[in-house]
């Protein structure tokens, strides 16, 4: 099946400073990605879409300028935390779908922010 | 971003019991729903989906019921297991997923707890 991977699973950073996540697809190609964010015990909150070749849609209340999208190529976008804040802290989840396989779509495993 | 609900609800079943989560979507535009299992510090994990033109669909030992009238989802697992101890989480979305930019948002989550 289609796989997505993050890179770093885990990262630890210091306040003010910035942290990219990776979010690939590794078997297919994805136009468009999803990013989440998750705190503990609840549910996942979208974040924005990530358009290949175009610029990020984020959701009501999400700061773009804080959170940078970059959708460079068909199986690469990355999550840029600019200025990091103990608030950040999160787990962080990115998704894809495969345009050949139907509505399905695949989540990565996570990467697991923690601001210092 | 959205988001919907603070707190996880929890359901015990003893192992070899059928358990049945349930499930309110609030947009009644959706046409698309689907059923996740996420075990602890891990990306979601697809179940079942279900379109809205049905009102239920079955897997292996899974069963998706949807009730259109009342916005509501159920998933059904036959025989529950211990490895099926995870939080389940509904999700909708939109429309007719023609294109890949529909969103897939997420409903608050059950955590489910098997008992050998």
């Amino acid at each position: 099946g289609a796989v997505v991977s993050q890179h770093p699973s885990r990262v630890i950073c210091k306040s003010g400073t910035s942290v990219k996540i990776e979010c690939r697809s590794l078997d297919f190609q994805a136009t468009t990605m999803f990013w989440y964010r998750q705190f503990p015990k609840q549910s996942l909150m979208l974040m924005a879409t990530s358009n290949e070749g175009s610029k990020a849609t984020y959701e009501q209340g999400v700061e773009k300028d804080k959170f940078l999208i970059n959708h460079a190529s068909l199986t690469l976008s990355t999550l840029t935390v600019t200025s990091a804040h103990p608030e950040d802290s999160s787990f962080y989840i990115c998704s894809a779908r495969d345009p050949g396989k139907g509505y399905e779509q695949y989540f990565g495993p996570g990467t697991r922010l923690t601001v210092t | 971003g959205e988001s919907v609900g603070l707190h996880l609800p929890t359901l015990s079943v003893q192992e070899g019991d059928n358990s049945i989560i349930n499930c309110a979507y609030s947009n009644s535009a959706s046409d698309y729903f689907i059923w996740y299992k996420q075990e602890s510090g891990k990306g979601p994990q697809f179940i079942i989906d279900i379109r809205s033109n049905m009102d239920k669909r079955q897997g292996q030992r899974v069963t998706v019921l949807l009730n259109k009238t009342v916005k509501h989802l159920s998933l059904q697992i036959a025989a529950t297991q211990p490895g099926d101890s995870a939080v389940y989480f509904c999700a909708e979305s939109g429309t007719e997923l023609k294109t890949s930019y529909d969103k897939v948002i997420f409903g608050p989550g059950t955590s489910l707890s098997v008992i050998p």
